[in-house]
């Protein structure tokens, strides 16, 4: 079975401080994804990798940043973290560029104060 | 733009109903829709479609795609509290563009009660 797991199921942290949020996946894939979960927004995608060093933006990456040193993990970096980054943070993995199906971690939930 | 819309946003119906959900879409570089349940945690996958006309099934639940309709419906039969859960629908598409390669609709919350 796959198996992604993150870090944090809760955090609480005050606005400007830094945030990590860590993500890894058992499974060797190649692609790895993060989301914030808002009610009434739906899942929105902030950053994915599909390679180690490599990074593209999603739809909201402002006020984030990612990083990927290593196949197996991919960190969330909240630079100086705002009350609008309060969210249900989800990270998924999918086995390479041609499979569709993402597996998802349990989610994060981050609290800005 | 890329869109994913779900219907109904939430559905309350009594144990043993039969549900259908709704998925439309308006992609482009369509390549497969996705079924997810999501409960308290993170969602899990359900199911996953690439041709019209052809019905998945595990179980109680079954989902179809159409994509002359650019659509897909998931049907529960005989529900159960269990059920109780959003369900999110996501469409793949081939990369490029800043969604990645899946956009999410924003679900639809089911209520079963006893």
């Amino acid at each position: 079975d796959v198996k992604v797991t993150q870090s944090s199921r809760y955090l609480v942290k005050r606005t400007g401080e830094k945030v990590f949020l860590e993500c890894v996946q058992d499974m060797d894939h190649e692609n790895m994804f993060w989301y914030r979960q808002d009610p009434g927004l739906g899942l929105r995608l902030i950053y994915f990798s599909y390679d180690v060093k490599m990074k593209e933006k999603g739809d909201i990456p402002e006020g984030y940043s990612v990083s990927r040193e290593k196949k197996e993990r991919f960190s969330l970096i909240l630079e100086s973290a705002s009350t609008n980054q309060t969210s249900m943070y989800l990270c998924a993995s999918s086995l390479s560029s041609y499979t569709d199906t993402q597996y998802f971690g349990p989610g994060t939930r981050l609290t800005v104060l | 733009e890329d869109k994913v819309v779900q219907s109904p946003l939430s559905l309350v119906v009594h144990e043993g109903d039969t549900v259908t959900l709704n998925c439309s879409y308006e992609v482009t570089n369509f390549r497969s829709l996705l079924w997810y349940k999501q409960e308290k945690k993170a969602p899990t996958f359900l199911f996953m479609l690439t041709s019209s006309g052809i019905e998945k099934k595990s179980g109680r639940l079954s989902s179809i795609l159409d994509k002359k309709e650019l659509s897909s419906i998931l049907n529960i039969t005989a529900t159960q509290t269990g059920d109780s859960a959003i369900y999110l629908c996501a469409v793949v598409m081939n990369y490029g563009g800043s969604q990645g390669n899946l956009i999410f609709g924003k679900g639809t919350k089911l209520s079963v009660k006893p």
